[in-house]
């Protein structure tokens, strides 16, 4: 079975600008969710989605938003990008939700950086 | 809210040694406990977990068990090679308070030399 993927893997933009990164899960599964990774903050929890509702956002600026389509693919976009949103950005999905026992499984990343 | 506190390193040891990265915990309901591991350009890849008090998660030859009464889930292997050089990210999900699907620690990079 395909892992999760995500494109593009790397993407270098300008501050001002907007950018939309794509995910698509593990093939069965419903449950996105997706990441931000820092040196400084470490690993901080974007937002999940699941039956194309979002069940959860982490604390970040309305600049992040996602949304996740029928065939359970997701996008998250960043508007009016900053320096400090340069990181990588890690999706995970997981067959379901809400037992806190399921694993999820990440993709490779995006790499974004914000010149 | 919860968190999880485990060393930073980095961590650096000679093929064969032992290895211990300690993590702990808080959380205010019962959380699942995961060992996450992610390797140079790559993303995370599940390690090890245990989803209650006293469970022992076990993989690759590393384990960590689940202590509820000092909310630790230490990770320890016996004997490290070179291939083992990576991040290890401890983490807990705790859905019962209507938290995230993870919270991590700040990572624990460990470089094992031959």
């Amino acid at each position: 079975k395909a892992g999760v993927t995500q494109t593009p893997r790397y993407l270098i933009k300008t501050r001002g600008q907007q950018v939309t990164l794509s995910c698509s899960p593990i093939s069965g599964h419903r449950s996105v969710s997706w990441y931000q990774q820092t040196p400084g903050q470490g690993l901080q929890f974007l937002f999940e989605y699941f039956s194309e509702t979002q069940r959860n956002k982490g604390n970040f600026p309305g600049r992040f938003s996602g949304r996740q389509f029928s065939n359970s693919r997701s996008e998250m976009n960043v508007s009016t990008l900053e320096l400090g949103d340069s990181a990588l950005y890690l999706c995970a999905s997981s067959p379901l939700i809400g037992t806190g026992r399921e694993t999820q499984y990440f993709g490779p990343g995006t790499r974004l950086l914000v010149l | 809210g919860d968190s999880v506190t485990q060393m930073e390193g980095p961590v650096t040891l000679s093929e064969e040694a032992f290895l211990t990265i300690n993590c702990t915990y808080t959380a205010t309901g019962y959380p699942s406990l995961f060992w996450y591991v992610q390797y140079p350009g790559e993303g995370l890849q599940l390690l090890l977990k245990a989803t209650k008090a006293d469970d022992k998660g076990s993989n690759k030859g590393f384990e960590a068990t689940y202590r509820k009464e000092t909310t630790s889930f230490h990770l320890e292997k016996g004997s490290v090679q070179v291939s083992d050089s990576a991040v290890y990210f401890c983490a807990l999900s705790d859905r019962g308070s209507g938290n995230t699907p993870l919270v991590f620690g700040k990572g624990t990079r460990l470089s094992v030399i031959a």
